[in-house]
């Protein structure tokens, strides 16, 4: 079965650009997350959202914005980029059981590189 | 989320168990221990979760303390391909509640 899909894999912007990943989750997965992770560092949380509806919020950025649409995907969009955003960005996906819990059993996908210069 | 702490690193020889603690002590009775590992720059893997039983699946197993201030992991015949940072995280068990990533353990497994 296909896994979480990040496109675009690598993306190179210049400061003070705009940037938008995208992230297909695993059929049927109803949650997805973003994660950020800096050279050297731990995966930082970002935002998670659950049947289209934001559902957590860590520290992303007031110059990030990220939705979840109809069918699932998520879009994380980053403006007025800064060197300090060149990261890895990965998505993750889980799936749903009953009664809004789910087993936390995270799928991540491969990770979209993000350079700025 | 309760903060956990793990030892920085870890070495274990190939084919030998490897043991990677986690210290809990202020958990709630909603949360979970969840265990998930990171081989260098790819996305982190879930290996296994439980609440206050013991849990063993195909990849690890996972002893949780009777007051589950505390939790080990146990990969039962480590290979190079185990070594990875190794994160303990505790949640409750709600969909779309973050998965927080603090400071895991490198475990290297060397032959």
């Amino acid at each position: 079965a296909a896994g979480v899909i990040q496109s675009p894999r690598h993306l190179i912007k210049e400061k003070r650009e705009t940037a938008t990943l995208k992230c297909y989750p695993i059929s049927r997965h109803d949650t997805v997350y973003w994660y950020q992770q800096g050279p050297g560092q731990d995966p930082q949380f970002l935002i998670s959202f659950y049947e289209k509806m934001q559902s957590d919020k860590g520290s992303i950025p007031d110059r990030f914005s990220a939705q979840q649409f109809s069918d699932y995907h998520s879009e994380l969009n980053m403006s007025s980029l800064e060197l300090g955003d060149s990261a890895l960005y990965f998505c993750a996906s889980s799936r749903p059981t009953s009664g809004g819990l789910n087993t936390g059993e995270l799928f991540f996908g491969e990770g979209s590189r993000l350079t700025v210069l | 989320d309760a903060k956990t702490t793990q030892p920085t690193s870890m070495d274990c020889a190939e084919g030998r168990a490897a043991n990677l603690p986690c210290n809990h002590s202020t958990i709630s009775g909603n949360e979970y221990v969840y265990w998930y590992r990171q081989i260098h720059s790819q996305g982190p893997q879930y290996i296994i979760h439980g609440l206050k039983n013991n849990e063993t699946n195909e990849m690890a197993s996972l002893i949780i303390t009777e007051d589950r201030k505390s939790s080990t992991l146990i990969l039962p015949h480590a290979t190079l391909r185990d070594t990875a940072v190794y994160y303990c995280i505790v949640r409750v068990n709600q969909a779309g509640t973050a998965l927080i990533f603090g400071k895991g353990t490198t475990l290297s497994v060397s032959s």
